[in-house]
């Protein structure tokens, strides 16, 4: 089975902070994703990753950042939190073909205050 | 811009079959995906259609037109276990997805 793992169920942080949040997944895929999702908005993706060291944009990145060192392992980075990035984030993997079926994790629910 | 419309809830009673349909407006693309995410849970791949017509996985269809740019997930026989929020999303390249808002299907008995 397809496992993709987050850090953190549930986070608090303080406005200002840098915030760190981990995704592993064991599936050997190559495209690594981070999404935010808040109600009535659907996901909405924020970086993705081809491949190790690899990052592209996704359609709301300001604020954010990422790395890519290791192929199982992407993160997303908060610089310095604010209360507008409390959210839901979702992190997914993908292989190439086949529909690109898209693996989440169990998310992380982050509140800045 | 590149958008995906779907209504935001659908209501239905037990054993009875619902249709959820999902307009589009996306470059690039390559086919049409739905997710089903129940409450507090990761959204789970259900179907994917890259090709016009319909794919059947059991209790659940999808049907796809490229002309139309509209597709639409199939229910049927319908569980209380269904209830959850459905979204479509559009495959572009890359394995890139964009998401639909999600429909949320109650399933009453």
């Amino acid at each position: 089975d397809v496992k993709v793992t987050q850090s953190s169920r549930y986070l608090v942080k303080r406005t200002g902070e840098k915030v760190f949040l981990e995704c592993v997944q064991d599936m050997d895929h190559e495209n690594m994703f981070w999404y935010r999702q808040d109600p009535g908005l659907g996901l909405r993706l924020i970086y993705f990753s081809y491949d190790v060291k690899m990052k592209e944009k996704g359609d709301i990145p300001e604020g954010y950042s990422v790395s890519r060192e290791k192929k199982e392992r992407f993160s997303l980075i908060l610089e310095s939190a604010s209360t507008n990035q409390t959210s839901m984030y979702l992190c997914a993997s993908s292989g190439r073909g086949g529909g690109d079926t898209q693996y989440f994790g169990p998310g992380t629910r982050l509140t800045v205050l | 811009g590149q958008s995906l419309e779907q209504p935001s809830e659908v209501t239905a009673v037990e054993g009875a079959i619902v249709q959820i349909n999902c307009t589009y407006q996306t470059s690039g693309f390559y086919g049409l995906s739905w997710y089903q995410q129940h409450d507090g849970g990761a959204p789970t791949f259900l179907s994917y259609n890259a090709l016009d017509g319909l794919e059947e996985t059991g209790r659940f269809s999808s049907f796809l037109s490229r002309s139309d740019s509209y597709g639409y997930l199939l229910l049927q026989e319908l569980q209380m276990k269904d209830s959850a929020s459905y979204f479509c999303a559009s495959l572009g390249q890359g394995g890139k997805l964009i998401f639909g808002q999600g429909t949320e299907l109650s399933v009453k008995p």
